[in-house]
């Protein structure tokens, strides 16, 4: 089982539309968690850091489910510039490595 | 701003040759990460540096050897290329002291070995 898996996608969805992706983690001693976005041909650059409480900025959420090992990412009121890659990262506790997943790709749609 | 700059954005090779990849970041970080980025298998660290002349292995690190002389350069050196090594190479740096940071990218290099 990998580390860290999310679905590749890719997720189509018309501009306006929520959308969610989840991601889940191995590792229950996990320490620290982020999203990053990943547009394409370019460097990965981060999009949220994941709160336990869960935490929100303008159109995007992000929260933690320690219980299920799993986070999320909702986008709301998606728009165009939002079509890229996501990449779930995910730090274990006592290491200083972030484990990356593959990505969930994302189409919006005019 | 954050600036991690990377020496080539392409770089074409034939098998068999030294390859240096060369990294520089301008924030005064502690730590420094070499990746490499395949489809389907995502971003694998190769090598990381938390601090000078340290390092650590990562996931995938045959083949590869690594050098930080100095804070703000690491290096990633392929001893004798290889066509499995034709990838997507990236560079990171992070403050120091906690994992918990952002990890700041550069461009990529995208290496092609014939």
């Amino acid at each position: 089982r990998k580390e860290v898996e999310q679905d590749p996608g890719p997720f189509n969805v018309p501009e306006g539309a929520t959308v969610a992706f989840n991601c889940t983690y191995s590792n229950s001693a996990s320490q620290s968690f982020f999203w990053y976005r990943q547009d394409c041909r370019k460097e990965p650059k981060l999009l949220m850091s994941v709160y336990s409480s869960g935490n929100e900025d303008g159109r995007f959420t992000a929260q933690l489910n320690r219980a299920s090992q799993y986070i999320s990412l909702l986008i709301r009121d998606s728009k165009l510039s939002d079509s890229a890659t996501y990449l779930c990262v995910v730090i274990f506790s006592g290491t200083y490595k972030y484990i990356f997943g593959t990505g969930t790709r994302l189409k919006v749609l005019a | 701003d954050v600036k991690v700059t990377q020496s080539s954005r392409y770089l074409v090779k034939r098998t068999g040759e030294k390859v240096f990849l060369e990294c520089v970041q301008d924030m005064d970080h502690e730590n420094m990460f070499w990746y490499r980025q395949d489809p389907g298998l995502g971003l694998r660290l190769i090598y990381f540096s938390y601090d000078v002349k340290m390092k650590e292995k990562g996931d995938i690190p045959e083949g590869y050897s690594v050098s930080r002389e100095k804070k703000e350069r690491f290096s990633l050196i392929l001893e004798s290329a290889s066509t499995n090594q034709t990838s997507m190479y990236l560079c990171a740096s992070t403050a120091g002291g906690t994992v918990s940071y952002e990890q700041y990218f550069g461009p990529g290099t995208r290496l092609t070995v014939t």
